[in-house]
Order: structure tokens, then C-alpha cells, then sequence
């Protein structure tokens, strides 16, 4: 069975400051790792993925996540967050075969100026 | 290329009555799965369609709720009656057969029932 804890529902944060949003996992089986993003009435986007390789992925937009096997966590960070930040982020694992997706209750960022 | 499509974006309807909410995957998805998200928990799972045939349906909550997938291509979701607590917000996703490749959700229909 998987499961996904995010331990911080709301985080509060000022603009240009640094932010991590915690996540960590339990899975019996070897899984892929995702955080999505959520943007005040819109969908899900996909906002970074560990598939393989290096344990430390990127996004477009400044984020990054480090997969930490033996933590078994997947935290998300950012140096310097924007008002366009605000959103809600989800962190998700899914099995090797892509079956399905086990998510976490998600974590509100907002950002004040 | 467009993306996953769901409609209605938002929906209320009263308890006892029934609501139908419909996705229409990316065109060449054979994979389409359904989740929920109710009152700010977990985005759960709900079912997975492989082409039109059901692969999971282990997370649908009870035979309240119908899904079908036409001919392959577009899901519907039925639920009937509606109860105060299946309020939330419903996701569609689909992605190509085999792999997890272009996995893509829609905006979700947001159902509330009063």
C-alpha cells in the first residue's frame, strides 16, 4: 500500500523569502515520485517529477524537490518565492506501471507582499 | 493539442437528484482515470478505464456512482441520488496505453450537492 503525508496544510510565507514544503511517502513497492500544482481556479499542472537518475529535479519555474530514498521524502523548495507562488501543491507518488496516483492532502502556499 | 476536458466546471445540485459529469480525454489516450477530492483531503482514486473497458474501479465509493466510457473515447461519471457527502471536486486524467507518459489531468467539475 502507498500513502503520502504532507505535514503542513497551510504555509504562510513573504515574498522573495525561501520555502519548503515537506513531503514524505510510505509505499511497499518502488514508486514514482510528483508534485502537482493548483492555481486558484484552475486544474492540476504538473509541476516537477523524479522518475530516475539524479535525486535532485528542477522546474521550470525555480522549484526543486530532492528525492531522499532513505527519508523516504520528496520536500519541495524554492530560494525565493514570487506572489504568482500562491497555489496549493499536492504531492503524489505513483507505482512503476502508472496504475494510479496516491496524493497528499496538499499544502496551501501563500505568499504575502 | 488540447488537453483533458471536463464538463461541467461546477455543478449544484440538491441531495436525491442526479448529476452527470463528463471528461473527454486527449485524443489517442487509451488510459482514463477518475479521482475525487472532497472537502480539502486527499485527491483519491476513483477508477481506471483502459480504452472502454473498467481496469480498477477498487476507489469508487459505492454503487451510487456509474461510470462508463463510450466506445473508448469520452467517461462519464453518474451519480444517483446524490448525497450531501459525494460534494467535492472530481478529476479526470488519461494518458497513452502502457505507460504513464503524458499522464494530463482536466480541471476538474467542482459538485456540490445541498
Amino acid at each position: 500500500a502507498q500513502s503520502v503525508t504532507q505535514l503542513d496544510s497551510q504555509v504562510p510565507v513573504f515574498e522573495e523569502a525561501p520555502v519548503e514544503l515537506r513531503c514524505n511517502y510510505s509505499s511497499s513497492v518502488s514508486v514514482y515520485l510528483f508534485w502537482y500544482v493548483q492555481y486558484p481556479n484552475q486544474g492540476l499542472q504538473l509541476l516537477l517529477k523524479y522518475l530516475s537518475g539524479s535525486t535532485l529535479v528542477e522546474s521550470i519555474n525555480g522549484f526543486e524537490a530532492e528525492f531522499n530514498k532513505s527519508q523516504t521524502s520528496f520536500h519541495l523548495r524554492k530560494p525565493s518565492v514570487h506572489i504568482s507562488d500562491t497555489a496549493e501543491y499536492f504531492c503524489a507518488v505513483a507505482p512503476y506501471n502508472f496504475n494510479k496516483f496516491y496524493f497528499g492532502s496538499g499544502t496551501k502556499l501563500n505568499v504575502k507582499p | 493539442e488540447a488537453g483533458v476536458t471536463q464538463f461541467p466546471s461546477h455543478s449544484v445540485i440538491e441531495k436525491g437528484q442526479t448529476v452527470t459529469l463528463r471528461c473527454d480525454p486527449i485524443s489517442g489516450h487509451d488510459n482514463l482515470y477518475w479521482y475525487r477530492r472532497v472537502m480539502g483531503k486527499e485527491i483519491k482514486f476513483l477508477l481506471h478505464f483502459v480504452k472502454e473497458s473498467k481496469q480498477d474501479e477498487s476507489g469508487m465509493p459505492n454503487n451510487r456512482f456509474l461510470a462508463e466510457r463510450t466506445g473508448g473515447t469520452y467517461s462519464t461519471l453518474k451519480v444517483q441520488p446524490a448525497e450531501l457527502e459525494d460534494s467535492g471536486v472530481y478529476f479526470c486524467a488519461s494518458s497513452l496505453i502502457g505507460t504513464g507518459y503524458g499522464y494530463t489531468f482536466g480541471s476538474g467539475t467542482r459538485l456540490t450537492v445541498v
